[in-house]
């Protein structure tokens, strides 16, 4: 399975962007990128996810690198709701198991 | 609400004694996780199924096992439980291909 690699944890004022950085360097070209959060004491919840380029949605979005090294994870404007394990997963595309894979994750600290 | 119901919520039980934890997916979805998260963890993941078929498997032990009913409902046994089992477990649910999960709240085990 690709790994990913997150900082441990992060801070962001309310009301301001939020950049979520993931290395995934082994990523191969079916692998889709995946991002799940985690609040406290409840299951993860679905963000986002793509394959080569950038995408929105109500939530957050996923700015994927050129060469797919890499992605970010953007929440608009953080509020103390987003405060959360951040997980950056890869998916492969094609096994036929699409297991899900999680790291450590990002702690986001949100700052009133 | 992610449409995952997993039950019980809480479950305290003895040492040496045997579980079932229980998970609805989301209507229309064949594919299951099971996760185990235990205290300030990562979520390690223990097993997939797929329309009743066991599809791939992670970290997880010979006292555990599990399955998919016909319904597409799935039960997860644990086994001659020891301390160290205590954990929340999820479930989890996908359709089709690559897309989203959806996870349950969670049954919280405490092992005593």
């Amino acid at each position: 399975d690709a790994k990913t690699t997150q900082p441990n944890s992060m801070e962001s004022n309310e009301e301001e962007p939020v950049h979520l950085p993931c290395n995934h360097s082994t990523i191969s070209g079916t692998d889709y990128i995946h991002w799940y959060r985690q609040l406290p004491s409840q299951g993860p919840e679905y963000v986002i996810h793509g394959l080569t380029s950038n995408v929105n949605n109500r939530m957050a979005s996923l700015a994927i690198a050129e060469d797919r090294k890499s992605s970010t994870l953007i929440l608009h404007r953080a509020t103390l709701r987003d405060a959360a394990v951040y997980y950056c997963i890869l998916r492969d595309g094609t096994s036929g198991t699409y297991k899900y894979i999680f790291g450590t994750g990002t702690r986001l600290k949100v700052l009133a | 609400d992610s449409g995952v119901t997993q039950t019980p919520k809480h479950l305290i039980t003895a040492t040496g004694q045997r579980v079932t934890l229980r998970c609805s997916p989301r209507s229309g979805d064949l594919s299951v996780y099971w996760y185990q998260q235990s205290l300030d963890q990562g979520l390690q993941f223990l097993i997939q199924y797929y329309n009743g078929e066991e599809r791939a498997k992670g970290n997880i032990l010979e006292r555990f096992s599990a399955q998919q009913f016909p319904d597409l409902h799935s039960e997860l046994n644990l086994s001659s439980l020891e301390l160290g089992d205590s954990a929340l477990y999820f479930c989890a649910s996908s359709g089709g291909g690559n897309t989203e999960a959806f996870f349950g709240q969670g049954t919280r085990l405490t092992v005593v």
